[in-house]
């Protein structure tokens, strides 16, 4: 299996423009997580899914941040408008529903100018 | 909800030398992961620890969850130049009902240099 994989790996942006940041997940999963990480507040969790159905939003900072999973392969975080203090790299992790053990993709580091 | 405090947030060492690093939580877990980052990568799983008391290894990694289920500690031995990075805990709390996996909590993260 080819891990977790996330697209694009870096993302340049001016502010105001949207950014749409992709995952798929391994083969089988069950869960789906979205991580931003920031030297300031370290590994946060934004989002996560269960069997494509968003589970528990209560990280997503505030409306201009949205995720969806269309189907089991396939997960997106869009930031519209995007602002330079949402700058990060963004992870997006998959695990199966017998184990806790989460697998991380290389992670997507945005900046915003 | 849940806290996981992790120390040092630093450590320099010379290559050869001990480490030690734990965590701590105001809630139970069930479940403590370890894991390790290189700059540029996302975390990698280095150690999974399921049972309070477990102790556990990998090659040089030893980790243990704490009886309390509060808390845990990654020991590496004979630290080698390659161990540089940041290690992570994480903990997934513990689910009433029990069936389900919810969702896993890190630690601020420790951020580990080795002296050649």
């Amino acid at each position: 299996d080819a891990g977790v994989i996330q697209s694009p790996r870096h993302e340049v942006t001016e502010m105001g423009q949207e950014v749409t940041l992709r995952c798929k997940p391994i083969s089988g999963h069950d869960y789906l997580f979205w991580y931003r990480q920031t030297m300031m507040r370290g590994l946060e969790l934004l989002i996560y899914f269960n069997n494509n159905v968003p589970i528990d939003d209560s990280g997503m900072p505030e409306d201009r941040f949205s995720a969806k999973m269309p189907n089991a392969s396939f997960s997106t975080l869009k930031i519209q408008p995007s602002e330079p203090r949402d700058s990060a790299v963004y992870f997006c992790a998959s695990r199966g529903d017998d184990s806790a053990q989460a697998f991380f993709g290389q992670g997507t580091r945005l900046t915003v100018v | 909800g849940q806290q996981l405090n992790q120390s040092p947030q630093s450590m320099f060492i010379q290559e050869g030398e001990d480490v030690s690093m734990n965590c701590t939580s105001s809630s139970i877990f069930n479940t403590w992961l370890w894991y390790k980052q290189d700059p540029g990568e996302g975390p990698v799983l280095l150690i999974a620890l399921y049972k309070a008391g477990e102790l556990t290894s990998n090659g040089r990694l030893t980790a243990q969850f704490g009886i309390t289920r509060k808390d845990s500690f990654l020991n590496i031995s004979a630290s080698i130049p390659s161990d540089v990075g940041i290690y992570f805990c994480a903990g997934q709390p513990l689910v009433p009902g029990g069936t389900s996996y919810g969702k896993l909590t890190f630690g601020q993260g420790t951020i580990l240099t080795v002296h050649p």
